[in-house]
């Protein structure tokens, strides 16, 4: 089976655009998480899903970014506008039940210049 | 906040030595994960340690959960080049969803031959 599939793995951007990171969660599984690592802050929850609806988005640092769950299979992560202290690896995670393995995509590198 | 530390947070060393790494929090957690993540890719799941003082072996790694349910250890026996990477460990809390961990600092480990 598929992995977690994120979309896309590099990009550069430059200050003030905007940044959309799209997700496609393992199927069948009922929890997604978007996450962000940096070398200072480690690895961040930003929000979490469960059967598509957001469950705790307290972790997403400031209303420039928001995610939505349009369906079972398919997120986005967005930042507007976009600033260098943004730049990050961005990865979204899936689960099955609460409390079970999670599952990582590859990650998507962002680079706000 | 829920915080997890962990040491040391670079290790270099060489092929065939032992190592152990701590992870520690004034916290309590209904269950602790390792995971280790290579470079350019999303982290994966070693282990769950849900019993305090719980001991568990993946070959040449052994996972120890404190007593008191606040600390973790991972101990890594004979290591190889294979080893190389970032470990990182993740408490899942008591109160709220099991799926809403908490990530430790990281430890970045270099096995050289």
């Amino acid at each position: 089976d598929a992995g977690v599939i994120q979309s896309p793995r590099h990009e550069v951007t430059e200050m003030g655009q905007e940044v959309t990171l799209r997700c496609k969660p393992i199927s069948g599984h009922d929890y997604l998480f978007w996450y962000r690592q940096t070398m200072m802050r480690g690895l961040e929850l930003l929000i979490y899903f469960n059967n598509n609806v957001p469950i705790d988005d307290s972790g997403m640092p400031e209303d420039r970014f928001s995610a939505k769950m349009p369906n079972a299979s398919f997120s986005t992560l967005k930042i507007q506008p976009s600033e260098p202290r943004d730049s990050a690896v961005y990865f979204c995670a899936s689960s099955w039940g609460s409390g079970n393995t999670i599952y990582f995509g590859e990650g998507s590198w962002l680079t706000v210049v | 906040t829920q915080l997890l530390e962990q040491s040391p947070q670079f290790l270099s060393i060489q092929e065939g030595e032992n190592l152990t790494v701590y992870c520690n929090s004034s916290s309590v957690f209904s269950s602790l994960q390792w995971y280790r993540q290579e470079p350019g890719e999303g982290p994966v799941l070693l282990v769950t340690v849900v019993t305090g003082g719980e001991v568990k072996k993946l070959k040449r790694l052994t996972f120890q959960f404190g007593d008191a349910r606040k600390d973790s250890s991972l101990h890594i026996t004979a290591a190889q080049p294979g080893d190389t990477g970032l470990y990182l460990c993740a408490g899942a809390p008591y109160t709220g969803t099991a799926s809403k961990l908490t990530f430790g600092t990281g430890t970045r480990l270099q096995v050289t031959l």
